[in-house]
């Protein structure tokens, strides 16, 4: 039973268009990520987050936007979508302290025409 | 520059034999490394990890080694089963908010 839900798990969207990726935990975790992934290749982070109001850009350049208002939830935007943004959107949460694992949510597979 | 990287992209192993995962990484100062796997359509799922103070770790059928003088990573899976079709990242710490994943190994067991 998932503790971290990503939606949609699917979505096909025209290109110049606004979409927002919804991921809630309810865990109670702080520190929130975004990662993407194109299959079976490595997770490259997007954003992170430390806890609310918090929020940081990871190692690949993106033009995604986050925000973090409220623990459980960590929504991802995308302004103004582009073929080039198709990929798996993976969403992940992990307690406090340096020796834990990240609990993931399905992702959301993203396809832009 | 930081990487973690996996020696084998594929692994084929025959329902039942033990499967051996290896990994590599190159951050002397990474102090914590994890195991994910990954089935098709789902997101990764934590399955090990391991502290920089120890050189093994033995779960319900699956084993990590580290060996730090060499920065390698292993994952040992008992009996296989077909449920263990998987890819499946090592992921090492080096600090701070960074968690540094490889490319991944494909797992396919054999019946």
């Amino acid at each position: 039973e998932a503790d971290i839900y990503q939606t949609p798990r699917y979505l096909v969207i025209g290109t110049g268009k606004k979409i927002t990726l919804e991921c809630s935990q309810t865990m109670g975790h702080d520190k929130m990520y975004w990662y993407q992934q194109d299959p079976g290749m490595e997770l490259h982070l997007i954003h992170y987050s430390y806890g609310v109001n918090s929020t940081e850009k990871g190692d690949l350049s993106s033009e995604s936007t986050v925000s973090r208002i409220r623990t459980e939830h960590f929504p991802l935007t995308l302004e103004s979508a582009r073929p080039s943004h198709t990929s798996q959107y993976l969403c992940a949460s992990s307690d406090q302290g340096d020796y834990y694992g990240y609990t993931f949510g399905s992702g959301t597979r993203l396809t832009v025409v | 520059g930081e990487s973690v990287g996996l020696h084998l992209p594929t692994l084929s192993v025959q329902e039942g034999d033990n499967s051996i995962i290896n990994c590599a990484y190159s951050n002397s100062a990474s102090d914590y490394f994890i195991w994910y796997k990954q089935e098709s359509g789902k997101g990764p799922q934590f399955i090990i990890d391991i502290r920089s103070n120890m050189d093994k770790r033995q779960g319900q059928r699956v084993t990590v080694l580290l060996n730090k003088t060499v920065k390698h990573l292993s994952l040992q899976i008992a009996a296989t089963q077909p449920g263990d079709s998987a890819v499946y990242f090592c992921a090492e710490h080096p600090g701070g908010f960074k968690t540094i994943f490889g490319a991944g190994t494909r797992l396919f067991v054999k019946a």
